[in-house]
């Protein structure tokens, strides 16, 4: 089946530090990938959906020179976290689809990011 | 954007009974997913429904799509321990999850 790695699964940081996340389609050419941030015991919030080769489309209140995403291949996605402060600690989360709206998400394990 | 809701939030259910969770849309799907979240662990997709009406079955699962493409439920049979965990739906148009429905089940 379709595999999705996530990179790093856990990451534990100073304020203010930057952090890069990687979303990595295995076995199959992603156009579309989502990120998503979740809460304990709460729902999958989605952040900004990107395509392969262009920017990414954020959602209302999710702010791009916060979270920089770039997706410059069929197989990578990354999400950076720009000067990170504890408010930003969460588990984030990609999933990658193939070209069609009826191919199912393929989620990665998620990176819990806390920062101090 | 479409809002997807769901309900129950929780539900707790003795090993042997039945579970239904329900996803209701402000606006009509081109088709909408189902996937499981254990705890601690990723979603997982389960099934995707596309047409009017359509129900489709996976062992004790059940899952329908209604006829106007704006609603769907998920229906357990004889759940058991295994079935614990978070199902959410989500419209396949822009992926954006219902608040998703904690089961967990009394042995």
């Amino acid at each position: 089946g379709a595999v999705v790695s996530q990179h790093p699964s856990w990451v534990i940081c100073k304020s203010g530090t930057s952090v890069k996340i990687e979303c990595r389609s295995l076995d199959f050419q992603a156009t579309t990938m989502f990120w998503y941030r979740q809460f304990p015991k709460q729902s999958l919030m989605l952040m900004a959906t990107s395509n392969e080769g262009s920017k990414a489309t954020y959602e209302q209140g999710v702010e791009k020179d916060k979270f920089l995403i770039n997706h410059a291949s069929l197989t990578l996605s990354t999400l950076t976290v720009t000067s990170a402060h504890p408010e930003d600690s969460s588990f984030y989360i990609c999933s990658a689809r193939g070209d069609t709206l009826n191919q199912p998400q393929h989620f990665g394990d998620g990176t819990r990011l806390s920062i101090l | 954007g479409q809002q997807v809701m769901q309900i129950p939030q929780y539900q707790h259910v003795q090993e042997g009974e039945d579970f239904t969770t329900y996803c209701n849309s402000s606006t009509t799907l081109s088709n909408i997913q189902w996937y499981k979240q254990r705890p601690g662990g990723h979603p997982v997709f389960l099934i995707q429904l596309v047409k009017s009406g359509e129900v489709k079955k996976q062992k004790r699962l059940t899952f329908q799509f209604g006829e106007a493409k704006k609603n769907s439920s998920l229906h357990i049979t004889a759940t058991q321990t295994t079935d614990v965990g978070t199902y959410f739906c989500a419209g396949a148009n822009d992926m954006r999850f219902g608040a998703g429905t904690r089961l967990t089940v009394k042995p």
